[in-house]
């Protein structure tokens, strides 16, 4: 069955402390890997998508890498603005993706 | 601007009542999906359409019903028969492919009461 899991459920971090949201998966052939940003009571916003093992992308203060199991969004001197939930998503078939449950994050100054 | 918008942004329903929620996309998209999203559970597929006049079960759709009659258009209806209907409904499109990726509406929040 695919699968995607994200860790930590929570973190809280003060302003300017770098960590790394995790997201893995277990799905047969890979078709690309999507991170999204979501605000309580809106919808998800799209921040990255990653296609190929070893590909990385920057936005501001977020950088996404890529291995062939498992995909890591770096935070790096986070502001409270970063407060958010994090959800990371893959379409293992077909034309429907499949969500973690997400990582929260909170940012406190 | 290109974009989805939900409404209502809060409903209220009755028990035994059916209730529709509206999702319509300018984005020319082909693809639309409706999620239903509980705490701690992340987004779990309702239906999904890739063309006008045609959709698919996700993986809750017990419960739900929709119609695409119009690219444009996809609307979700709540009924009776959903025993917790209580949730965060979102709606999304994308182009053919969900390799794509999504774009989400703002949600509809619906209550019973």
């Amino acid at each position: 069955e695919d699968q995607v899991t994200q860790s930590p459920e929570a973190l809280r971090l003060q302003e300017g402390e770098s960590s790394s949201l995790n997201c893995s998966y277990t799905v047969s052939g890979l078709r690309g890997l999507f991170w999204y940003r979501q605000d309580p009571g809106k919808g998800p916003e799209f921040l990255f998508t990653l296609y190929s093992a070893g590909e990385e992308k920057e936005k501001e203060r977020l950088k996404a890498t890529l291995t062939k199991k498992e995909s890591f969004l770096h935070i790096t001197a986070p502001k409270p603005e970063d407060s958010a939930t994090y959800l990371c998503a893959v379409p293992p078939y077909g034309n429907k993706l499949v969500f973690g449950a997400g990582t929260i994050l909170r940012v406190k100054s | 601007d290109g974009g989805i918008t939900q409404s209502p942004k809060y409903l209220f329903r009755k028990e035994g009542q059916n209730v529709t929620l509206s999702c319509e996309q300018n984005l020319n998209h082909d693809a639309m999906y409706w999620y239903r999203q509980d705490p701690g559970q992340g987004l779990r597929l309702i239906y999904y359409s890739q063309i006008v006049n045609d959709f698919q079960k996700g993986d809750i759709a017990e419960g739900y019903s929709v119609s695409r009659e119009k690219k444009e258009s996809f609307p979700l209806t709540v009924t009776s028969a959903q025993k917790n209907p209580t949730a965060f409904y979102l709606c999304a499109s994308s182009m053919a492919g969900a390799f794509y990726g999504y774009t989400f509406g703002s949600g509809t929040r619906l209550t019973v009461v």
